[in-house]
């Protein structure tokens, strides 16, 4: 089956302890990238990826980090958490950015 | 800049009643646009996009989209909501701003809750 695969799917930790959100697509596509929800402000762009080691940054890359060593990984770092991080986040990939397929989340409390 | 509104934060429907969730939206050139829904604890799901051609556009679950270029509009639609509709509803449009190149991004708007009532 198609999917984006997001790990884990709950996450609380504690401000300053290193975390990292993995992200994992099956369908051979070039271009992925995370999204952050918060109520009232729809979803955020935080980093995004065109391709192998291409990176770049959204919308609001501050406090993250990404890497794409491998086409099919995309991991979401954050080296520092801070509380005003949590949040509902996502993961999409796309092929030609027609169409994009979306992660089922991953919820974040940082206290 | 390129955005996307949504100009209702809930929209409020009789199950079987047709229901409308607005979108409009500002680009620079030709839009490329998508509904996704979004079910509580549940990712994000694809509705439908318009990328060219008709301005009618079907999608699952019985929704359709009415692309609208001089009214800067893409409204959802269905014409017979049912309760199991309930749920948040996103509008986006692909950034493919000038400055960026072609960068792929979605832009959302913030979102409508549906609410269906029996």
């Amino acid at each position: 089956e198609a999917q984006v695969t997001q790990n884990p799917r709950y996450l609380i930790t504690v401000t300053g302890k290193k975390l990292t959100v993995t992200c994992s697509q099956n369908m051979n596509h070039e271009y992925m990238s995370w999204y952050r929800q918060d109520p009232g402000l729809g979803l955020r762009q935080i980093y995004y990826s065109m391709n192998v080691e291409v990176t770049d940054k959204g919308d609001v890359p501050e406090g993250y980090k990404v890497s794409r060593k491998e086409k099919r990984n995309f991991p979401l770092i954050l080296e520092s958490p801070s509380p005003n991080q949590t949040s509902l986040y996502f993961c999409a990939s796309s092929l030609y950015g027609n169409g994009y397929t979306f992660g089922s989340g991953t919820r974040l409390t940082v206290v | 800049a390129q955005s996307v509104a949504q100009p209702e934060d809930q929209v409020n429907v009789a199950e079987g009643n047709p229901l409308t969730v607005k979108c409009t939206y500002s680009v620079s050139g030709n839009p490329y646009l998508f509904w996704y829904v979004q079910y509580p604890n549940r990712g994000l799901q694809f509705l439908l996009k318009y990328i060219t051609g008709d301005n009618l556009v079907k999608g699952s679950y019985g929704f359709e989209a009415e692309f609208n270029k001089s009214q800067t509009s893409f409204h959802l639609k269905k014409p017979s909501a049912l309760v199991s509709d309930s749920a948040l509803y996103f509008c986006a449009v692909r950034d493919i701003g000038l400055r960026s190149g072609n960068t792929g991004k979605l832009i959302f708007g913030q979102g409508t809750t549906l609410q269906v009532k029996p």
